[in-house]
């Protein structure tokens, strides 16, 4: 079985804090991404990495930052959160369309 | 318009009744499709893929897809109460390597 597993369930953060939501693979998958889900704007990309150090901009990459130094680990930046980032964040990894993701972190920013 | 379109539902069936979801999607380029089913407060999880026109089956799930009319549906024969979930269609194209997801339906089986 895929095993995608992230950092936090459930994280709280202050506005303007640097905050790092930490996804781990454990199938060798090349591609990694990360989105978020809010209610009625659905799943969207933020970023994805197609291998170490290679990243691509998603959807709504703004606000974010990504790092993928080891094939296994995609790690999402919010270089200094706001409340518009509360979200649930979700990493996935996979090939093309079969993704596999990971239980997802409830981030609120106050 | 949405590059992935869903009914948002809900949509109610009674337990032991098909149920019917249907997803529209606007970019001809796009080149398989899949379903993915979320409980709620669960992440995502993928149930089908179809890559061809036709049906395709597996266990009580029918996918099937129309490139020509833009089309895609999934159908769960014998609902269940477990399979009260959201679905959500998505179209991917390898152009860009990008997955486009629907808003979901939300379907709920009533005993």
């Amino acid at each position: 079985d895929v095993k995608v597993t992230q950092s936090s369930r459930y994280l709280v953060k202050r506005t303007g804090e640097k905050v790092f939501l930490e996804c781990v693979q454990d199938m060798d998958h090349e591609n990694m991404f990360w989105y978020r889900q809010d209610p009625g704007l659905g799943l969207r990309l933020i970023y994805f990495s197609y291998d170490v150090k290679m990243k691509e901009k998603g959807d709504i990459p703004e606000g974010y930052s990504v790092s993928r130094e080891k094939k296994e680990r995609f790690s999402l930046i919010l270089e200094s959160a706001s409340t518009n980032q509360t979200s649930m964040y979700l990493c996935a990894s996979g090939i093309a369309g079969e993704q596999y993701f990971g239980p997802g972190t409830r981030l609120t920013v106050t | 318009q949405k590059e992935v379109e869903q009914n948002s539902g809900p949509l109610s069936v009674p337990e032991g009744a098909i149920a019917s979801l249907n997803c529209t999607y606007s970019d001809r380029g796009s080149q398989s499709f899949f379903w993915y089913r979320q409980y709620s407060g669960k992440s995502p999880e993928l149930i089908m893929s179809i890559y061809s026109n036709g049906d395709k089956e597996d266990g009580r799930f029918t996918a099937q897809l129309n490139k020509a009319s833009q089309y895609v549906s999934l159908l769960i024969r014998d609902s269940q109460p477990s399979d009260s979930a959201t679905y959500l269609c998505a179209a991917f194209k390898a152009a860009g390597n990008k997955l486009t997801f629907g808003g979901g339906t939300r379907v709920l089986v009533k005993p």
